[in-house]
C-alpha cells in the first residue's frame, strides 16, 4: 500500500519556536509538496520540490523554508512560529513526468501555535 | 495558467438524494482534472480523474463526473447520497505554468441529512 507519512498528527508549539514538519513517501516520487489548508481558502501551496536539493516557492512561502536532502523526505520548517501559522499542513507527492497521475497525500499535521 | 473554480462552499442534501458538486476549469487546452475527497481530520484521497479516454468518468463510492468542454465543467455527481459521503470535496488540475503542480479549488463541504 503506497504511503505518504507525516511525522505528527497534532502539534502545539509556542510563538517564536522553530518547528519542523517531516514527510516521507515510499513511492519513489520525484515531486513533493507542502500545502496549508484553512477553512474557506482550500489548499494553498507553500513550497514544492521536483528533485533532491531542489525547491521552488509556492503561493505563500513567507515564514517557511523546506529541506529535501533525500528523495523520499521533504521537511517543512517554520523558522519562528507565529499564531497566524496555526493551520492544517498537508504533504503530498506525485510523479514528475506524468501530469495525469494523482497526488498522494499524508494524513495532515494540525499545528497550533500559542 | 490553469485553474478550477468550485461553486458553493457548502452543499446540503438529504440521504438518498442526488449529489451535485460543481467545478469549472479555466484552460486553453484540455486539462488534467481530478476530484479528491477529504474526510474529517484526514488527508485527501483520489475519487476520480479525467483521462480524455471518456467524458463520463466513474470513481469510487458510486461517484462520477462528466467532462463538458463546451461548458468548461467537470461536475461531480452521485445518484443517491449516503451519510458516509459527508466530507470535503476538492476539484483540481495537475498543471500550472508548465509544471506539474496540483492546484485545487476552494473545496465544497457536503452535508448529508438523515
Amino acid at each position: 500500500d503506497v504511503k505518504v507519512t507525516q511525522s505528527s498528527r497534532y502539534l502545539v508549539k509556542r510563538t517564536g519556536e522553530k518547528v519542523f514538519l517531516e514527510c516521507v513517501q515510499d513511492m519513489d516520487h520525484e515531486n513533493m509538496f507542502w500545502y496549508r489548508q484553512d477553512p474557506g481558502l482550500g489548499l494553498r501551496l507553500i513550497y514544492f520540490s521536483y528533485d533532491v536539493k531542489m525547491k521552488e516557492k509556492g503561493d505563500i512561502p513567507e515564514g517557511y523554508s523546506v529541506s529535501r536532502e533525500k528523495k523520499e523526505r521533504f521537511s517543512l520548517i517554520l523558522e519562528s512560529a507565529s499564531t497566524n501559522q496555526t493551520s492544517m499542513y498537508l504533504c503530498a507527492s506525485s510523479q514528475h513526468t506524468n501530469p495525469n497521475t494523482e497526488a498522494f497525500f499524508g494524513q495532515g499535521t494540525r499545528l497550533t501555535v500559542v | 495558467a490553469q485553474s478550477v473554480t468550485q461553486l458553493g462552499s457548502h452543499v446540503s442534501v438529504s440521504e438518498g438524494a442526488l449529489v451535485l458538486l460543481r467545478c469549472n476549469y479555466s484552460s486553453s487546452v484540455p486539462p488534467y482534472l481530478f476530484w479528491y475527497v477529504q474526510y474529517p481530520n484526514q488527508g485527501l484521497q483520489l475519487l476520480l480523474k479525467y483521462t480524455s479516454a471518456a467524458t463520463l468518468v466513474k470513481g469510487i463510492n458510486g461517484f462520477e463526473a462528466e467532462f463538458k468542454k463546451s461548458e468548461t465543467s467537470f461536475h461531480l455527481t452521485k445518484p443517491s447520497a449516503h451519510m458516509s459521503d459527508a466530507a470535503e470535496y476538492f476539484c483540481a488540475v495537475s498543471e500550472r505554468g508548465g509544471s506539474y503542480i496540483p492546484t485545487f479549488g476552494r473545496g465544497t463541504s457536503l452535508i448529508v441529512h438523515p
